[in-house]
């Protein structure tokens, strides 16, 4: 079974849109913790975001913004404004502390932000 | 500060060489994993070291691939012989004091002919 499922394959948007980007875990651990990675078109990762699984807080951070639930095990991730230079590949992971800290990537969310 | 390092960054071999991926973690950092990515089965995780120690090897797909940290500073991801199949991104990661928070290299991208 997927233990992360970013449904949306790709998204496309014109600037100045918002833009939710949605992941959905699947876990047994009772901590673990969530992380977005942006990956550009130059290819690299860029780490965004971690959260540990004792905080639901939602977080915000200039125009990113995280919506932790683990009523329906999700952790979306929104975009308030998009800019071009958002354009990206976007992952989120999970990490489970019980099973020797092993890291799981979604497939990604390719998103395409039009001028 | 100088983040991972991974060399070469760009790869090309024909099928049956053996190919060599460096990587130099963050100065400081106890944990190193290596990852490949590809279209068909996104990104996977190898094999992760602690303080130069494999703890997890069970991402590595066969026998071909082999991993090792001389030191705390230096990793190699060795594959041979190499196969068409294998063409893939292979990303370097590192962190401290736990897996939770890895800072990734640039990636190499290895394509076997």
């Amino acid at each position: 079974a997927q233990k992360v499922t970013q449904a949306q394959t790709e998204i496309s948007v014109v600037e100045k849109e918002d833009v939710t980007l949605d992941c959905v875990y699947e876990t047994r651990d009772t901590t673990y913790y969530l992380f977005w990675y942006k990956q550009p078109p130059s290819g690299e990762l860029v780490f965004l975001i971690r959260r540990n699984s004792f905080d639901e807080q939602n977080e915000i951070s200039g125009r990113y913004s995280w919506n932790f639930q683990k009523s329906t095990s999700s952790f979306n991730f929104t975009i308030t404004a998009s800019q071009v230079v958002d354009s990206a590949v976007y992952f989120c992971a999970l990490s489970e502390t019980y099973n020797f800290n092993k890291f799981y990537f979604g497939s990604g969310t390719k998103l395409n932000v039009k001028p | 500060d100088a983040g991972v390092i991974q060399s070469p960054r760009h790869e090309v071999t024909e099928m049956g060489q053996e190919v060599t991926l460096r990587c130099k973690p963050i100065s400081g950092h106890d944990y190193l994993f290596w990852y490949r990515q590809t279209m068909m089965r996104g990104l996977e995780l190898l094999i992760y070291f602690n303080n130069n120690v494999p703890i997890d090897d069970s991402g590595m797909p066969e026998d071909r691939f082999s991993a090792k940290m001389p030191n705390a500073s230096f990793s190699t991801l060795k594959i041979q012989p190499s196969e068409p199949r294998d063409s893939a991104v292979y990303f370097c990661a590192s962190s401290i004091g736990g897996p939770e928070t890895q800072y990734f290299g640039p990636g190499t991208r290895l394509l076997v002919l």
